[in-house]
């Protein structure tokens, strides 16, 4: 079974628009981290923002904002008042506390329309 | 700058040619990977270490071999070029094992097998 699934292959957004990217995991393992990377055409891999299992809060970054939803297993990014340089592939990433890699998603691109 | 250094950035193998490929890190982070990235696929661990003197194997090992000899260095080997090892490689490290730590990447290299 997929770890980490990311249904939406590419996205298309307005700039200054809001936009959402879905992730949903599977893991037994009560502690785990939920992690977003932007990886733009350039090639770099960037850490964008951060969700331990037992926040209590939803993750926040700037324009960045991480939806948990634990009962759903569902890790959403939230990308406030998109800008042209947001359009870049985003990967969804799992580790648990038990193992000693991340999983990760296959992606979604995202491109911002002016 | 601290952080992760791949080398080279770019190559052009034959079927059958060897290569190494160098990550050097300088942030005394014990945990080190291999990644490999296609089209859709995301991103597959190929092998990691878990400190100096150590491998392992991840979910796409065959035809790769690594060593981890210096704990700032991880080497990646193809012994024997194939087409299908054309990809995207990134190397990445890891503080330690445990939710919060996410990765620090390398910028990638990329592979062409002809």
């Amino acid at each position: 079974a997929q770890k980490i699934t990311q249904t939406q292959p590419g996205m298309f957004v307005q700039e200054k628009e809001a936009v959402t990217l879905d992730c949903t995991y599977d893991t037994s393992d009560p502690s785990y981290g939920l992690f977003w990377y932007k990886q733009p055409s350039s090639g770099e891999m960037i850490f964008l923002i951060y969700q331990g299992s037992y926040d209590q809060q939803n993750a926040t970054e700037g324009r960045y904002s991480l939806n948990f939803q634990k009962a759903r297993k569902s890790a959403n990014l939230v990308i406030s008042a998109s800008q042209l340089g947001d359009s870049a592939m985003y990967f969804c990433a799992m580790r648990e506390s038990t193992g000693n890699q991340f999983y990760f998603g296959t992606g979604t691109s995202l491109t911002v329309i002016p | 700058n601290a952080g992760v250094t791949q080398t080279p950035k770019f190559r052009v193998l034959k079927t059958g040619q060897s290569m190494t490929l160098l990550c050097a890190q300088d942030m005394n982070h014990e945990y080190m990977y291999w990644y490999r990235q296609d089209p859709g696929m995301g991103l597959r661990l190929i092998h990691y270490s878990v400190g100096e003197g150590t491998t392992a194997k991840g979910e796409v090992p065959d035809g790769y071999n690594v060593s981890r000899l210096k704990k700032q260095n991880f080497l990646l080997g193809l012994e024997s070029a194939a087409p299908s090892q054309t990809s995207v490689y990134f190397c990445a490290s890891s503080y330690s094992r445990g939710t919060p730590y996410g990765y620090t990447f390398g910028s990638g290299t990329r592979l062409t097998v002809v």
